[in-house]
């Protein structure tokens, strides 16, 4: 089945600086990453996500890049500010299993 | 439009008890998840719902979970001879058929 492997677990960056999130998966069928952010005693809220037909995404700040050949996608924070702290978790949907497989989160801290 | 919604928010029970967990999920979503989140760690998934497909169960961690979906729509998780390890926020996630899972609030499992 698919493996979904997520760095760092945690980030620390000032407020105004960028922060970026790794994630790798190993199913190279998965044809969808959406990228959720957890804010403490939250539920998880979609925040951006990309399919495997194209190569970025931007909305904002925020922007997801897919290398479909390495298997790994990321994503990128600009202009952190004190709101953007919270858990961010990566997946990946495979096609053929029809469920998500979540990464283990990343807690990002923006220091004010 | 109603989000997915959860109920109880919050349960205290016994090592031993049964519980019922519900969701009710985004209105015309046809997939319906759930997921397990324990204090701190990432989503694990347990199981997923299509339709009038048989459901995915394939993430139920013993044979004292299960779940059903009445007529397609509201789901209720059941965990029988609950656990201490079974505490955990428990989480529901709708879609269709376009991927993007909407999460509800939890109910958070607390068991004595």
């Amino acid at each position: 089945g698919e493996n979904v492997e997520q760095h760092p677990s945690t980030l620390s960056v000032q407020e105004g600086d960028s922060a970026v999130i790794k994630c790798t998966y190993s199913d190279s069928a998965s044809n969808y990453f959406p990228w959720y952010k957890q804010e403490l005693g939250k539920r998880p809220q979609l925040i951006i996500d990309i399919r495997s037909n194209v190569g970025e995404k931007k909305d904002q700040r925020i922007a997801v890049t897919l290398n479909k050949t390495a298997k790994h996608f990321s994503l990128h924070i600009t202009e952190t500010q004190p709101e953007d702290s919270a858990v961010y978790f990566c997946a990946a949907h495979s096609g053929s299993a029809r469920q998500l497989t979540f990464g283990s989160g990343t807690q990002l801290t923006v220091l004010p | 439009g109603a989000g997915v919604s959860q109920s109880p928010s919050n349960k205290v029970t016994e090592k031993g008890k049964d519980v019922e967990l519900r969701c009710d999920p985004i209105s015309g979503h046809t997939a319906l998840y759930w997921y397990r989140q324990s204090l701190g760690q990432g989503l694990e998934f347990l199981i997923y719902f299509q339709g009038n497909s048989a459901p995915d169960k394939s993430g139920l961690p013993s044979d004292r979970f299960s779940a059903e979906r009445t007529g397609g729509s509201v789901s209720t998780l059941t965990i029988q001879r609950t656990q201490q390890e079974d505490s955990a926020v428990y989480l529901c996630a709708s879609s269709t058929s376009s991927d993007t899972q909407y999460f509800g609030p939890g109910t958070r499992l607390t068991v004595l």
